[in-house]
């Protein structure tokens, strides 16, 4: 079955720290890859995607995330992090090809503390 | 552009009562998804439509749950007979076709007393 996993719930680093948050994917074949944030009480606005070609993908605010075949994984990472970062983070997949629904992971909650 | 348009915000209804809940996708977007958040379940992805066409309504609740898109710039998702346990942010998304983007409303809140 298709999924997508996130396995840190929780995830807490000091303002102006590197940051990864990790993400483990299970699809047959390549799926299309995102990344996206949600800051409270908002809904979900997209980060970076992945559809194909060189594996590292840049983002917005600074955000980049790396896909790797081999690891089945698209973990997501920003060099200095900045209060404002603090939010929940979703990966997600869908197939290429296929249904567009995308499928997404349990969620990061990122907190930044000063 | 105004973004995916979703009402009511908040929606509180008694247990047995009917909810309905609405959705303007983007202009121009052929696809417009339906999920549901919770703090157990995280994102469920409920229903999808391409041009207005059901496509993939696996995670659909069989039972007290329909969606419908009558034309291209709404949806509805209609909730029978309410029950505590659908309390959710019900969450709408649009994209446009092939790109796998999903654009997302604000989402609705409904919660079931």
């Amino acid at each position: 079955a298709q999924s997508v996993t996130q396995p840190d719930a929780r995830v807490t680093v000091s303002e102006g720290a590197s940051l990864q948050l990790r993400c483990k994917y299970s699809y047959s074949g390549t799926p299309y890859l995102f990344w996206y944030v949600q800051y409270q009480r908002q809904g979900l606005q997209l980060l970076l995607k992945y559809y194909s070609g060189d594996p590292v993908v840049q983002g917005v605010n600074g955000f980049e995330a790396e896909f790797s075949k081999s690891d089945s994984s698209f973990h997501l990472r920003k060099a200095s992090v900045h209060w404002s970062d603090s939010a929940v983070y979703f990966c997600a997949a869908s197939r290429q090809g296929g249904s567009a629904k995308l499928i997404f992971g349990e969620g990061t909650k990122l907190t930044v503390s000063s | 552009n105004a973004g995916v348009i979703q009402t009511p915000r908040h929606k509180v209804t008694g247990k047995g009562q009917e909810a309905t809940l609405w959705c303007e996708p983007i202009s121009g977007h052929s696809a417009v998804f339906w999920y549901r958040q919770t703090i157990v379940q995280g994102l469920e992805f409920l229903t999808y439509f391409r041009n207005q066409a059901p496509i993939d309504d696996s995670g659909m609740p069989k039972e007290r749950f329909s969606a419908q898109m009558p034309n291209q710039s709404h949806s509805t998702l209609k909730i029978q007979s309410t029950q505590p346990q659908d309390s959710a942010v019900y969450l709408c998304a649009s994209s446009r076709q092939g790109t796998g983007q999903l654009y997302f409303g604000e989402g609705s809140k409904l919660t079931v007393l």
